[in-house]
């Protein structure tokens, strides 16, 4: 149980175009999810809160316009890195909180995105 | 003084060995506790959580809770080469929401 994916597991693009990834819990509602991003060597970074139906929540200094977070539904979180340059370049990583355990993250696999 | 306190290692276990890793936190109200376990390029993983003082066990894992040191610990018995990763240790602060705080990891190489 408690298995989140995402999709797509890597990807490169080019500067100034957008990527979307999506974040899904297979076998549980999750009515949060949470982005963090990763660069090499360094500590998870929480960039933003996500519940299901409303508006994401942003940890300080996270662009809201830049990474557009969409949680339409109880499965479903998808992060949009728009008009993504080099510096973009990252590991990211998405987890769903199991209702049923309070507090309980579960990671996805992650995606790594390449920014040329 | 930081929310979550990891030492970042590396340590260095032989295999067959106990490893410990211990960790503290600054929020006496913390509630939830978790250790989650890190391959190089990888996501992290779920190991353990805890949520009363004392130990609790699961196979080789073994987490310790002391609220009133306001420390977690997560002991590796029998360490295995496959065990050498980066260990997070996490915790809900109280006011965090539904957030964790992680710690920045410790780096456990287990030699043969």
């Amino acid at each position: 149980g408690a298995v989140v994916s995402q999709h797509p597991s890597w990807v490169i693009c080019k500067s100034g175009t957008s990527v979307k990834i999506e974040c899904r819990s297979l076998d549980f509602q999750a009515t949060t999810m949470f982005w963090y991003r990763q660069f090499p060597k360094q500590s998870l970074m929480l960039m933003a809160t996500s519940n299901e139906g409303s508006k994401a929540t942003y940890e300080q200094g996270v662009e809201k316009d830049k990474f557009l977070i969409n949680h339409a539904s109880l499965t479903l979180s998808t992060l949009t890195v728009t008009s993504a340059h080099p510096e973009d370049s990252s590991f990211y990583i998405c987890s769903a909180r199991d209702g049923d355990l309070p507090d309980t993250q579960y990671f996805g696999p992650g995606t790594r995105l390449t920014v040329l | 003084q930081k929310e979550v306190e990891q030492n970042s290692g590396p340590l260095s276990v032989p295999e067959g060995a106990i490893a410990s890793l211990n960790c503290t936190y600054s929020d006496r109200g913390s509630q939830s506790f978790f250790w989650y376990r890190q391959y190089s390029g990888k996501s992290p993983e779920l190991i353990m959580f805890i949520y009363s003082n004392g130990d609790k066990e699961d196979g080789r894992f073994t987490a310790q809770l002391n609220k009133a040191s306001q420390y977690v610990s997560l002991l590796i018995r029998d360490s295995q080469p496959s065990d050498s990763a980066t260990y997070l240790c996490a915790v809900a602060l109280t006011g965090g929401g539904n957030k964790l705080t992680f710690g920045t990891g410790t780096q456990l190489k287990v030699e043969l």
